[in-house]
Parts: C-alpha cells; sequence; structure tokens
C-alpha cells in the first residue's frame, strides 16, 4: 500500500529557532497535501492544504509567515515552523493524496514538537 | 460549519466483547466518511471509507454504517482484543473538497 514518510517523528528546539518538518510520498505522487496540528485530547485540525508547485492554502487563524509551507515536488511537502515559542508545540501530521486513487489519504506517523 | 462529534469520548470494554462507536456530524452534504485509528503518537491509520452513496462498509471485525440524511455513523467492532485498544477517529470531507473534519475521537481500552 501506499507510503508517506514524515521526519523527524519528535524534535525539541529551543523557543526562537525554526523547526522543518519533511513530508515523502514513497510510492505514489501527490499533487495534494495537508498538514494538520493536534493539541492534546483535542481533534485534528486542518492548518493549510499544499498544491504541487503553488502556493498553499492556510486555514483561518493559521499564520502563514509562521508556518511556511513548500510543496516543490509530487513527492515532498516541507512544514517549516518559524521562530518556534512553546505554544506551537503540537503535534503535526501530515497527509498526501495519491492522484490515482481518488479520495484515499494517506498519513504520514507524525512530529511531536516541543519547544522550550 | 462541518462539525463532528464522537461519542462516547473513551470507552472501556472486556476482551471479547462487541462494541459500537458513534459519530454524527452537522452537514449531510458530505463527499464521504472515513474512521481512522490512532496509537498514541503516531499517525492515523485509515480502517475505512464510506462514499456518501454507500450505507456500509466492511474490514475483517471492522464494520461502518454510513446514514448520511440523519448524519450519523457507527463503527462496529467485533470480538474485540486488547491489540484494538487506541484512538478512533471520524473524519468528514465535503463535496469537492478533500479536505476532511475530524471528531476528537473515542479511546478504546480493550481490557485483557
Amino acid at each position: 500500500g501506499a507510503v508517506v514518510s514524515q521526519h523527524p517523528s519528535w524534535v525539541i528546539c529551543k523557543s526562537g529557532t525554526s523547526v522543518k518538518i519533511e513530508c515523502r510520498s514513497l510510492d505514489f505522487q501527490a499533487t495534494t497535501m495537508f498538514w494538520y496540528r493536534q493539541f492534546p485530547k483535542q481533534s485534528l485540525m486542518l492548518m493549510a492544504t499544499s498544491n504541487e508547485g503553488s502556493k498553499a492554502t492556510y486555514e483561518q487563524g493559521v499564520e502563514k509567515d509562521k508556518f511556511l509551507i513548500n510543496h516543490a515536488s509530487l513527492t515532498l511537502s516541507t512544514l517549516t515552523v518559524t521562530s518556534a515559542h512553546p505554544e506551537d508545540s503540537s503535534f503535526y501530521i501530515c497527509s498526501a493524496r495519491d492522484r490515482g486513487i481518488n479520495e484515499k489519504l494517506f498519513f504520514g506517523s507524525g512530529t511531536q514538537l516541543s519547544v522550550l | 460549519k462541518q462539525e463532528v462529534t464522537q461519542i462516547p469520548a473513551a470507552l472501556s470494554v472486556p476482551e471479547g466483547e462487541n462494541l459500537v462507536l458513534n459519530c454524527s456530524f452537522t452537514d449531510s452534504a458530505i463527499y464521504n466518511l472515513q474512521w481512522f485509528r490512532q496509537d498514541p503518537g503516531k499517525g492515523l491509520t485509515s480502517l475505512l471509507l464510506i462514499q456518501s452513496s454507500q450505507r456500509e462498509q466492511t474490514s475483517g471485525r471492522l464494520n461502518a454504517s454510513l446514514d448520511k440524511s440523519s448524519g450519523r455513523s457507527t463503527l462496529y467492532i467485533a470480538a474485540s482484543q486488547p491489540g484494538d485498544s487506541a484512538t478512533y477517529l471520524c473524519a468528514v470531507s465535503g463535496a469537492g473538497s478533500y479536505q476532511l473534519t475530524f471528531g476528537k475521537g473515542t479511546k478504546l481500552s480493550v481490557i485483557p
């Protein structure tokens, strides 16, 4: 089955630094990738939709200058949390849509970010 | 705005018991509904996907039903096992969109 690889699985950083999270579709081409954030005991919330070769579409309330998304190829999207603060500590998950299988979304294993 | 509610928030059952997880959504104009499993600190595993035109899907011990008009879905797990312990998430996608709206999940514990 289709695999989405997300790295790193966890990261601890100091406040004010930037962190990059990668999401790769290993055996399929993903024209669209999604980034979600999940706080403890809360539901997954969509942050942004990333389309290959174009600018990401951000959900209301998500700062595009803080959460930089790049989807430069059909197999890679990156999320960079710039100038991270403790309130950015969360679980981030990406998903990718296989353009050969219409509705199916495949999820990465997630990244636990802790900002000290 | 679509809202997805899952009841109960947590459930503990003895091994071997059959159980039902509930999901409701406010806007019946959905494209599909999916059930996911999430293990602690891990990503999501898709369990079942039901198209809006379908009423149920089955995979092994899992059966998911969909009543779009009433905005409800259930996930039935037969003969539960300790390995089924996880958080189960329900998510719907709107018509013409692949974006998902998730519920908060039901945390299931199956006691050996």
